[in-house]
C-alpha cells in the first residue's frame, strides 16, 4: 500500500515569491492533514479536510495561506507571499475518518526562504 | 486547549541501557495518546497509541508506554536500546472526538555504541 505521498521534497525560494505544496493520501482515506513544522518543535495543524471540505482551518494564516482539496483527493497548500518565518517542513497526513484515531504521515516539503 | 510537555529534549544512551522518555499532557477529560517517531531521513510513523482499556500499550520493536491519568502521564519505555533506535520521538494528544493532534516538541535521541 502506497503511503502518503508530498511533493516536492525541498523548496528554496526568496520572500516574496508564492510557493504551493501538493499532498496525494492514501487511497481511500478521507480525512487529510496540513501540519507545519518549525525546527525543533513538533508539528501542528493547519488545516483539516473532511472529503473536500475545510473543517477545522482556524490556525491557518488565512492572510497568506491558502488550501484547496478538489474532489476530495489530492490537496495543495500555498503560500502567498512567502515570509522569512514560513521556513518549517509541511507536512500532510491522512487518516480512514475524523473517527479514526491513527493519522499517517508523509514524507513532508522542507521550505527554506531565503 | 490541551499541550503536551517532553521534558527531555535530547537524551545520548549507550546501546544496551533502559529508556525512559517522558510525556505529560494537560487536559481533564477523554483523551487518547500517541508516541510517534522519526528515523532520520523518514517520515513520522506511529509507534504506539493508547485509546481505551489497558493502561500499559506495547507498540512495535520493543516499546512500551504506560498511561497514568492520574499523573496525565504518557511515558515511553525500552529496557534495552539499540543503535537503531537513534530518532526523534513525539507524544501526542487528541481529546474525546477531536481529530486533531496536538505534539509535543520531541525528544532527540541518540544511542551510541
Amino acid at each position: 500500500e502506497a503511503g502518503v505521498v508530498q511533493s516536492p521534497r525541498y523548496k528554496i525560494i526568496e520572500k516574496k515569491q508564492p510557493v504551493a505544496f501538493w499532498c496525494n493520501p492514501i487511497s481511500g482515506h478521507n480525512t487529510l492533514y496540513w501540519y507545519r513544522q518549525n525546527l525543533g518543535q513538533g508539528p501542528e495543524l493547519l488545516i483539516r479536510y473532511e472529503n473536500e471540505e475545510a473543517v477545522d482551518d482556524s490556525q491557518l494564516p488565512k492572510d497568506r495561506f491558502s488550501a484547496e482539496r478538489l474532489k476530495g483527493v489530492d490537496s495543495t497548500l500555498k503560500i502567498q507571499p512567502a515570509e522569512l518565518g514560513d521556513s518549517a517542513v509541511y507536512l500532510c497526513a491522512s487518516s480512514l475518518s475524523s473517527l479514526s484515531k491513527e493519522q499517517f504521515f508523509g514524507p513532508g516539503t522542507r521550505l527554506t526562504v531565503l | 486547549a490541551q499541550s503536551v510537555s517532553q521534558h527531555n529534549h535530547h537524551v545520548i544512551l549507550s546501546e544496551a541501557a533502559s529508556l525512559e522518555l517522558g510525556c505529560n499532557y494537560s487536559y481533564g477529560g477523554t483523551v487518547n495518546l500517541f508516541w510517534y517517531v522519526q528515523y532520520p531521513g523518514q517520515h513520522l510513523q506511529l509507534l504506539l497509541k493508547y485509546l481505551s482499556g489497558d493502561p500499559l500499550v506495547k507498540g512495535i520493536k520493543g516499546f512500551e508506554a504506560e498511561f497514568i491519568k492520574s499523573k496525565f502521564s504518557f511515558n515511553l519505555r525500552k529496557p534495552s536500546v539499540q543503535w537503531s533506535d537513534t530518532a526523534e520521538y513525539f507524544c501526542a494528544v487528541n481529546t474525546g472526538t477531536a481529530s486533531k493532534l496536538t505534539f509535543g516538541t520531541g525528544t532527540r535521541l541518540q544511542v551510541t555504541l
